[in-house]
């Protein structure tokens, strides 16, 4: 099966201006993540849906940062303005969920952003 | 609250050597614990999981972790280290949300297998 998309790859920046970054997760999976890597940490939540519904955004920086699902398949993250400290690779994820029961996530490339 | 530590930013070993990468975790509740590895410029992918079944896990490419409650530990090994096995691993610990798992990660730790 083919995995997690992302588009673009890398992406570099001018601090103020806008950036979107697009996942197409695994088909069937009804659940969808969006993560931040900064350079020497490990991956952190931003939001979590569940098909189109937002589960979990408590660490997403909601003055600039936005995300939507509106199909309940294709995911679009945007951040505007970009800052410096928004320098980092953006991870796309997905997994079933089936009852109390939750499956391995499956992680895309990654979207590498620069921010200068 | 839940966390990990990982108790070491960078290991070097040579290849045909043992590799042991150290977890420790926190959690409130039983926890289910990961193990990622990273390539260069490649997504994350699961090593190996514990789910509260058997205490020792076995995973790909020939690694293992041992999930021991009362040290709070979760090191992974593997007894002979491999060139390909060079990337970064993270230990991970998750809490299921109802809408899915959410994964707290920890710093990562860096291998380097030499000749």
């Amino acid at each position: 099966e083919a995995g997690v998309a992302q588009s673009p790859r890398y992406k570099i920046i001018e601090k103020r201006q806008s950036v979107a970054f697009w996942c197409n997760p695994i088909s069937g999976h009804a659940t969808l993540y969006w993560y931040q890597q900064i350079l020497g940490q490990g991956p952190k939540l931003l939001i979590q849906f569940q098909n189109n519904g937002v589960v979990d955004d408590s660490q997403l920086p909601k003055d600039r940062f936005s995300a939507e699902r509106l199909k309940g398949v294709d995911s679009t993250l945007k951040i505007q303005p970009a800052k410096l400290e928004d320098s980092a690779v953006y991870l796309c994820a997905s997994s079933l969920v089936r009852g109390p029961v939750s499956y391995e996530q499956y992680f895309g490339p990654g979207t590498r952003l620069t921010v200068t | 609250a839940q966390s990990v530590t990982q108790l070491d930013s960078h290991v070097s070993v040579s290849e045909g050597t043992p590799v042991l990468l150290r977890c420790n975790y926190s959690s409130s509740y039983s926890p289910s614990l990961f193990w990622y590895v990273q390539h260069p410029n490649k997504g994350l992918q699961l090593l190996l999981k514990y789910t509260s079944a058997a205490t020792l896990v076995k995973g790909i490419n020939g690694f293992e972790a041992e999930f021991k409650k009362s040290e709070t530990s979760f090191h992974l090994t593997k007894p002979s280290a491999h060139m390909s096995d060079a990337a970064e691993y993270f230990c991970v610990v998750t809490l299921f949300t109802g809408g899915g798992n959410k994964l707290t990660f920890g710093t990562g730790t860096q291998l380097k297998v030499e000749l």
